[in-house]
């Protein structure tokens, strides 16, 4: 049974620092990963998405790798701001379609 | 082109009452999928739908829970008497594809007093 894990829970930094935020998962046969955004009271909006067969997708200030072999993903944020407080959502998608969830990371900007 | 569409956004129930969440997927979208989040705990999946077909409720609760999603109108997820443990954000999102980007709705936040 795919378990998807985000590392850490909570992160706080200053305003202009770039970060890492890491998810893992068991089984590395995936479909593709995606990383999420979900703003409080808000749905989700997805950020990147990998397919089983890339290796990092990049979209302005985020880029995200995938390492299947080693069921791990990263979503880098460079110069982070404060309008990037949110929590951040790591999903893989499997052979059914089913998408499996991390518990998501609360990131917090700090002016 | 309106994103994918849920109503109510808030609904409170009491115990034993049936709670009704409606999903309207993005225009071009035939594909639908629920998910749940309790408090404290990441999104769960619940069931995939495609027009008039269920093709994968392996998260859906074995008793009180349905869903469909009929040939004209939105998907409707069904809970019958509802207990307090179903008090959770449902989300739904939409699809063109089974392996496509899955774009999610703001939630249904379900609240049983």
């Amino acid at each position: 049974k795919q378990e998807v894990t985000q590392i850490p829970a909570a992160l706080s930094v200053p305003e202009g620092e770039n970060l890492v935020l890491n998810c893992s998962f068991t089984d590395s046969a995936i479909y593709n990963l995606q990383w999420f955004r979900q703003d409080p009271g808000k749905g989700l909006t997805s950020l990147l998405l990998i397919q089983s067969s890339q290796r990092e997708q990049t979209s302005g200030r985020l880029n995200a790798s995938l390492d299947k072999s080693s069921g791990r993903s990263t979503l880098y944020i460079a110069a982070s701001q404060p309008g990037d407080s949110a929590t951040y959502l790591c999903a893989v998608s499997e052979r059914n379609n089913d998408m499996r969830f991390g518990a998501g990371t609360r990131l917090t900007v700090k002016p | 082109n309106a994103g994918v569409m849920q109503n109510p956004r808030h609904l409170v129930r009491r115990r034993g009452q049936e709670a009704r969440l409606r999903c309207s997927p993005m225009k071009g979208h035939s594909h639908v999928y629920w998910y749940r989040q309790l408090p404290e705990e990441g999104l769960k999946f619940m069931v995939y739908l495609q027009k008039e077909n269920i093709i994968d409720e392996s998260g859906m609760p074995k008793e009180r829970f349905s869903a469909e999603f009929p040939k004209e109108g939105p998907s409707i997820l069904r809970i019958q008497q509802v207990v307090r443990g179903d008090s959770a954000a449902y989300f739904c999102a939409s699809s063109s594809g089974q392996k496509e980007t899955q774009y999610f709705g703001p939630g249904t936040r379900l609240l049983v007093l």
